[in-house]
């Protein structure tokens, strides 16, 4: 079945750039995305990648993808504390046969240190 | 997301009681899901819904039922609560366009004792 994995901790300096890996198996994903969840709330949709890019840039975030690979990656530039949260790879999967529901992974947890 | 609300927020209850808990949403979307997230787990599908007349099973259906009252609403129960359903609920919606973000509610914390 499709499955999506993350390493569960990541942990960066202040100002430093933090990149959070995600690998996928399910390789008919239509679209790849990248939720941030921080504490106490719900998941916020980050920014997500069509599957025929390769690249997509939005302020100080940058989402590289590897089809050939089914490799994810994002990367926050100029990591600030307020970026502590967990993140979540999520791929558009076909779960049951049904088009449209997403299959998450564990989620990274990224600590910022001052 | 305002536009999902999820009720209650925080429930504490006894094993073997019957329990609701309620979405509503008003981003007009047709797709409505029921995620647990447990830690070290990530999230998991519980149920999802494409409309009014569609009910489906997720990866872990067993021990709960949902209900698609109206376009808006979706509701998730759990007929006879077990300790091992205390988790972190949440309520997501889509639009069934190609690109297809969920966009989530804040989350239900449910214990059971």
């Amino acid at each position: 079945g499709e499955d999506v994995e993350q390493s569960l901790f990541l942990s960066v300096r202040e100002g430093d750039s933090s990149v959070i890996n995600c690998t996928y198996t399910d390789s008919s994903s239509t679209y790849l995305y990248w939720y941030k969840q921080e504490p106490g709330a719900g998941l916020q949709l980050l920014t997500y990648i069509f599957s025929n890019m390769d690249m997509k840039q939005d302020q100080r975030l940058t989402v590289l993808l590897n089809k050939k690979d089914k490799h994810l990656s994002l990367r926050i530039a100029d990591t600030q504390t307020g970026d502590s949260a967990i993140y979540f790879c999520a791929e558009g999967g076909n779960y049951g046969g049904s088009q449209g529901n997403l299959i998450f992974g564990k989620g990274t947890k990224l600590s910022v240190k001052p | 997301d305002a536009d999902v609300t999820q009720t209650p927020r925080n429930r504490i209850t006894k094993t073997g009681k019957r329990i609701m808990l309620e979405c509503s949403q008003t981003k007009g979307h047709d797709r409505m899901y029921w995620y647990r997230q447990d830690p070290g787990l990530g999230l998991r599908l519980i149920y999802y819904s494409f409309d009014v007349k569609d009910i489906n099973k997720g990866e872990i259906s067993d021990g709960y039922s949902v209900s698609r009252q109206a376009q808006a609403k979706f509701s998730l129960s759990l007929e006879s609560a077990i300790p091992n359903q205390t988790a972190l609920y949440f309520c997501a919606t889509s639009s069934g366009r190609e690109e297809q973000p969920q966009h989530f509610g804040d989350g239900t914390r449910l214990s059971i004792l």
